[in-house]
């Protein structure tokens, strides 16, 4: 029963490249939630998608950050022109959907480093 | 919107000790549920316990209980007989009951178990 998988475990990029974070959620979840947490700090929201939809963003930064919940495949969370302040561990979680009560299941999270 | 808020930012307990850590919410919502994650060094999420607010009886797994106190909003974490394994990072989230389970987390605590 494999749980919610991100790729990579580790991701370093130099400034100004490009990052590209996945996430697989749960079998059978259809709810996907991106957080970041800042060393030292709390997790934060950043978005929330259903498939082929984004329902909440208001925790996403308006530039270079974005993110895609395709009908096949793994939601992908990509931030363009990396700067050093992106460095952080970013979680991937997925519920169910509609008619769940369940709390949402957690990645282990992507390390993203900022050369 | 729903904040949570984690007034603890560092607690230290004995091996063996009993524990509480602080968490209180706020919110005008009168159905949702309230948990206590754990996150040790290796930085994965690990669901601690869960508490649903329209439950009286205050939940417990094992070593871990809490202290729901509605009117107050207040949502303690206790761990009794504390082991050097505890030492985590321990985070208290909101969730409100409704289509979209976005969860809000707090700022987490930093405990540390001394041998």
């Amino acid at each position: 029963n494999a749980g919610v998988m991100q790729n990579p475990r580790h991701l370093v990029r130099r400034r100004g490249q490009e990052a590209r974070l996945r996430c697989s959620p749960m079998k059978g979840h259809s709810h996907v939630y991106w957080y970041r947490q800042l060393p030292e700090e709390g997790l934060k929201f950043m978005v929330y998608l259903q498939k082929e939809n984004i329902i909440d963003e208001s925790g996403m930064p308006k530039e270079r950050f974005s993110a895609e919940f395709p009908k096949e495949g793994p939601s992908i969370l990509r931030i363009q022109q990396v700067v050093r302040g992106d460095s952080a561990a970013y979680f991937c979680a997925s519920s169910p959907g509609l008619t769940s009560n369940q709390p949402q299941h957690f990645g282990d999270g992507t390390r993203l480093s900022i050369l | 919107a729903q904040t949570v808020t984690q007034s603890q930012p560092e607690m230290s307990v004995q091996e063996a000790e009993t524990v509480t850590l602080s968490c209180t919410y706020d919110t005008s919502e009168n159905n949702y549920y309230l948990f206590w994650y754990k996150q040790p060094p290796s930085r994965q999420m690990i669901l601690v316990i869960r508490q649903e607010a329209y439950k009286q009886q205050n939940a417990t797994e094992n070593r871990f209980s809490v202290n729901f106190q509605k009117a107050a909003k207040s949502f303690s974490l206790k761990i009794s007989d504390s082991q050097l394994g505890d030492t985590a990072m321990y985070f208290c989230a909101f969730m409100k009951h409704d289509i979209n389970n976005d969860m809000r987390f707090g700022a987490g605590t930093r405990l540390t178990v001394k041998p």
